[in-house]
């Protein structure tokens, strides 16, 4: 049973325009969620985090929202950069299991120029 | 900065061969991961570590096993590696909170 599902494989957007990739999840008890980027043959690295108290999270040009009622989060990506093309992932932690995360299957963004 | 290295980038081994991967993580974490990343199937965990000689397995331990006798190091072992285990695998640290700091991966083919 997939927790933390990712739609849409892919996404393609145009340079300065904004990217919105989504994320739902299915357990009630995520109360951390994260996203990740991954470029080819690297490991992912650490993007942008939401705690289940917020709905908002801010860092420069990345914007994670958080819906708890839709069990929904999204990451806004303002303005896309061809440099922001990278494998997405959503992750989800659950309080109290030493934070192990459990991860989508991740979206493909291509920024083009 | 955290400091994750993984023994090898790239590796090519012959079904039934054991295989030993390393994991070494510089920032004194607890925590430590095993996963494999797969096209479609995102990162699976496989193993993880929440201190010395401290194991839980994951969603996909079969045809592996792990080894934390140090808190710095986490390895992975293919006891008997098999061609459906032809995957990039990633480790992981992490201390405490949310956050996870990942190592390059290593690809691993085996024949």
């Amino acid at each position: 049973d997939q927790q933390v599902k990712q739609n849409s494989p892919s996404l393609s957007v145009q340079e300065g325009r904004i990217s919105i990739l989504n994320c739902d999840y299915t357990n009630s008890m995520f109360d951390y969620f994260l996203w990740y980027k991954k470029y080819p043959a690297e490991g992912p690295t650490f993007l942008i985090s939401i705690s289940s108290i917020k709905d908002k999270n801010e860092d420069g040009r990345f914007t994670v929202f958080l819906n708890k009622s839709a069990k929904h989060l999204s990451l806004h990506i303002v303005p896309s950069q061809p440099g922001d093309s990278a494998v997405y992932f959503c992750a989800a932690a659950l309080k109290g299991s030493n934070y192990k995360l459990t991860f989508g299957k991740g979206t493909l963004l291509t920024v083009n120029p | 900065d955290v400091k994750v290295t993984q023994s090898s980038r790239y590796l090519v081994k012959r079904t039934g061969e054991k295989v030993f991967l390393e994991c070494v993580q510089d920032m004194d974490h607890e925590n430590m991961f095993w996963y494999r990343q797969d096209p479609g199937l995102g990162l699976r965990l496989i193993y993880f570590s929440y201190d010395v000689k401290m194991k839980e397995k994951g969603d996909i331990p079969e045809g592996y096993s792990v080894s934390r006798e140090k808190k710095e190091r986490f390895s992975l072992i293919l006891e008997s590696a098999s061609t459906n285990q032809t995957s990039m695998y990633l480790c992981a640290s992490q201390q405490g909170v949310e956050t996870q700091y990942f190592g390059p991966g290593t690809r691993l083919l085996v024949l």
